[in-house]
C-alpha cells in the first residue's frame, strides 16, 4: 500500500459541478502539498501546508480551494471549473518545510476531467 | 533564479546504459534527488544525493554530481523495458524553509 493515497483515481466533472479529491498519508509526514501536472507542461505547485498551516498558494484560482484539518488529510474542493482544468492532481506529502533532508513522497494522482 | 533542466526524450536499447542529464541554477541546493513516473502512477522517489558528494551508487543506479557546473546525471545500467518512464530532476533549496524545484522531466524508452 502506497504511503500516499489519492480519491478518486479518476474523476469525470461538468463544469457546474462541486466536487472533491482527498489525499491522505500515513507515513507521519507534517507537511502536504498538491500539485497539477498537464501534458506537455511542467509539474506546477498549487499549494503546501506546514502543520496544519498554508504556507504556499502559487497563484492558484479560487475554483480550487484547499483544506487541511490535521497533518495527515489534505482535500481540494473543485468549483466552477474550466475544460483548462482538466490534469493529473498529485497530492504529496514530506516530514516537513524545516527538515534538510525531506523529499516528497507522491500518491499515484487523480485524473481530472472537465467536460 | 530557480531553475531545473533535463531534455525532454532517451531512447536506449535494451540492455544498454542510459545517462539522464540535469542542469540547476540555484546555489543553495542542498539535497537533489531523481524521480520516477510510470504511466498513471505519482513519482516515485529513485535515489537522491547530497550536494557535498560526487557521487552515489545504488544497484543499477549511479548519480554523478557537479557542483561546479551544477550538473546532476543518472546512470542506469543494464536498462530494461521496465526502466520506460519519466524522470524528473529536482533540487531541494534553502529558502528559510526548503522548497523543492522540479525539471520537466526526461522520458526515458527503452527498445526492446
Amino acid at each position: 500500500e502506497t504511503g500516499v493515497t489519492q480519491t478518486p483515481r479518476h474523476l469525470v466533472m461538468g463544469m457546474t459541478n462541486k466536487k472533491s479529491l482527498k489525499c491522505e498519508q500515513h507515513l507521519g509526514h507534517n507537511a502536504m502539498y498538491w500539485y497539477k501536472q498537464s501534458a506537455k507542461k511542467p509539474l506546477e505547485l498549487m499549494f503546501v501546508y506546514n502543520f496544519k498551516e498554508q504556507t504556499e498558494n502559487n497563484s492558484v484560482p479560487s475554483r480550487f480551494s484547499p483544506e487541511c484539518p490535521n497533518s495527515s488529510h489534505l482535500f481540494l474542493h473543485l468549483h466552477t471549473l474550466q475544460p483548462e482544468d482538466s490534469a493529473l492532481y498529485l497530492c504529496a506529502s514530506s516530514q516537513d518545510q524545516s527538515s534538510y533532508n525531506s523529499p516528497l513522497h507522491f500518491g499515484n494522482g487523480t485524473r481530472l476531467t472537465v467536460t | 533564479g530557480e531553475d531545473v533542466e533535463q531534455s525532454l526524450f532517451l531512447s536506449v536499447r535494451e540492455g544498454d546504459s542510459s545517462v539522464i542529464n540535469c542542469t540547476y541554477t540555484d546555489s543553495s541546493s542542498t539535497y537533489l534527488y531523481w524521480y520516477k513516473q510510470e504511466p498513471g502512477a505519482g513519482l516515485q522517489l529513485l535515489t537522491y544525493i547530497f550536494s557535498n558528494m560526487d557521487m552515489k551508487q545504488d544497484q543499477r543506479l549511479t548519480v554523478l554530481l557537479n557542483k561546479k557546473d551544477k550538473h546532476l546525471s543518472l546512470r542506469i545500467a543494464d536498462t530494461q523495458t521496465g526502466d520506460s518512464a519519466i524522470y524528473f530532476c529536482a533540487e531541494s533549496i534553502d529558502t528559510g524553509g526548503f522548497k523543492t524545484i522540479f525539471g520537466a522531466g526526461t522520458r526515458l524508452f527503452v527498445k526492446a
